[in-house]
Formats: C-alpha cells, structure tokens, sequence
C-alpha cells in the first residue's frame, strides 16, 4: 500500500507528557498538512510543509506544537505538555502541488491521542 | 472568512433510492470544492473535486456533485444508494483568492442507508 501512513494509531497518555506522532507521506508527494479532528467536528488545520520549508501555520497551533520535515519526506508533530483539551484524531495529508492550490489532498488513517 | 456549512447532521435513506447531501459554502473569491467521505476510525477518502469548468462533477464509487455558483452549492448526489454508503461525508472548501492551501471542512453529515 503507497498511501499516507502515520504511527502510532492510538496513544493514551497522561496530562504533562509529550507525545510525538509520525507521517510518512505518499512518495514523492511534495506537500504534508498537519489535521486535527475533535469528535462531531470537520479536520481544522493545524500547519503545513512544502518539501522541508514550514510555510504557514494556524492559530490553532499553540507554542506547546510544534512539526518537523527535515528532509522533505516523513514529518513528525510534537505536542508538549499535553492538556486533555488536545485528545483529538491528528490527521495527516499529502499531495503532490505542480503550482497553484487545486491539487486533492490525500489523508492519512489518522493518530487517535487520548490525554487522562 | 471561508466558511462550510453541511445543514443537515444526518440522512436516511433506503437501498436504492437516490440520495442528496448537501453543502453551502462562503469564499471572498472562486472556489475550489472537495467531498470526502470518513468510515469509523479511519481517515478520509477522496471523492471528488470541482476546480473550473463542468458544474457537474463524477467521482468515486458512483458518486456526483453539482456546483451552483449562484446558490453557492455543491451538493453530494447518488442515483442508487448502497448500504456500504453508510459513512460520515465532509463537504471542504479552498479559496482561491486566499493566501495558503488549507483545507476548510463543514462539520460532516452521516448517511445511513437502510436494505
């Protein structure tokens, strides 16, 4: 399968901790958007990366956040200090932009985190 | 602000009727337009997109959607439902004459299809 991968699917995790979720993208797909999704509701966005570049980042994306794509393929999304308000399905995309914005976004099966 | 709205939180239909889900959207300028549909615990998959051209969109698994610019819609439509249908269908938006490539959903609408 050559789909957007992410690990882990499920984390259960403490108030205080750090966590970090893993997307590897579709090959060769030069964008990678970052996703969460809290339950009843649509995917809000969180951040994304053309190759390695971080080019634009949502409100929602607090200083405890931050996501990586050092070289241009796989990215990591870190939460810090994880609250119980961050439980929530993270989702990742990718899609492979030629220039402009039309391109279809390809998602990922999602990192469920649950935060006691 | 880009805005979705999926006025209706759930559909029902039965085997074999056609069905509609529908979605309104607000852009400052022209959109592009996305269906996605979400089984449980999954992520979600593409059905189709309207960029430019053809108000009417085919997409995946039998599905269409009609854009009207004038209503500012792009509702999901389906001749003949099947009950492997049943799932929760998110309408997204992306405005074109908005800086950034994020992707604004509505709040979703589960279809149940009934045999």
């Amino acid at each position: 399968d050559t789909g957007v991968s992410q690990d882990p699917r499920h984390k259960i995790t403490k108030r205080g901790q750090n966590v970090t979720f893993r997307c590897d993208p579709i090959s060769e797909h030069n964008r990678l958007y970052w996703y969460r999704q809290t339950l009843g509701q649509g995917p809000e966005f969180l951040t994304y990366f053309q190759n390695e570049a971080q080019l634009e980042k949502s409100r929602l994306l607090s200083d405890r956040f931050s996501a990586e794509r050092p070289k241009g393929s796989f990215s990591t999304l870190e939460i810090q200090r994880t609250e119980q308000g961050d439980s929530a399905m993270y989702l990742c995309a990718s899609s492979l932009a030629l220039g402009g914005h039309q391109e279809t976004q390809y998602f990922g099966p999602g990192t469920r985190l649950l935060v006691l | 602000a880009q805005s979705v709205a999926q006025p209706e939180d759930q559909v029902n239909v039965a085997e074999g009727n056609p069905l509609t889900v529908k979605c309104t959207y607000s852009v400052s300028g022209n959109p592009y337009l996305f269906w996605y549909v979400q089984y449980p615990n999954r992520g979600l998959q593409f059905l189709l997109k309207y960029i430019t051209g053809d108000n009417l969109v085919k997409g995946s698994y039998g599905f269409e959607a009609e854009f009207n610019k004038s209503q500012t819609s792009f509702h999901l439509k389906k001749p003949s439902a099947l009950v492997s249908d049943s799932a929760l269908y998110f309408c997204a938006v992306r405005d074109i004459g908005q800086a950034g490539t994020a992707l604004i959903f509505g709040k979703g609408t589960t279809l149940s299809v009934s045999s």
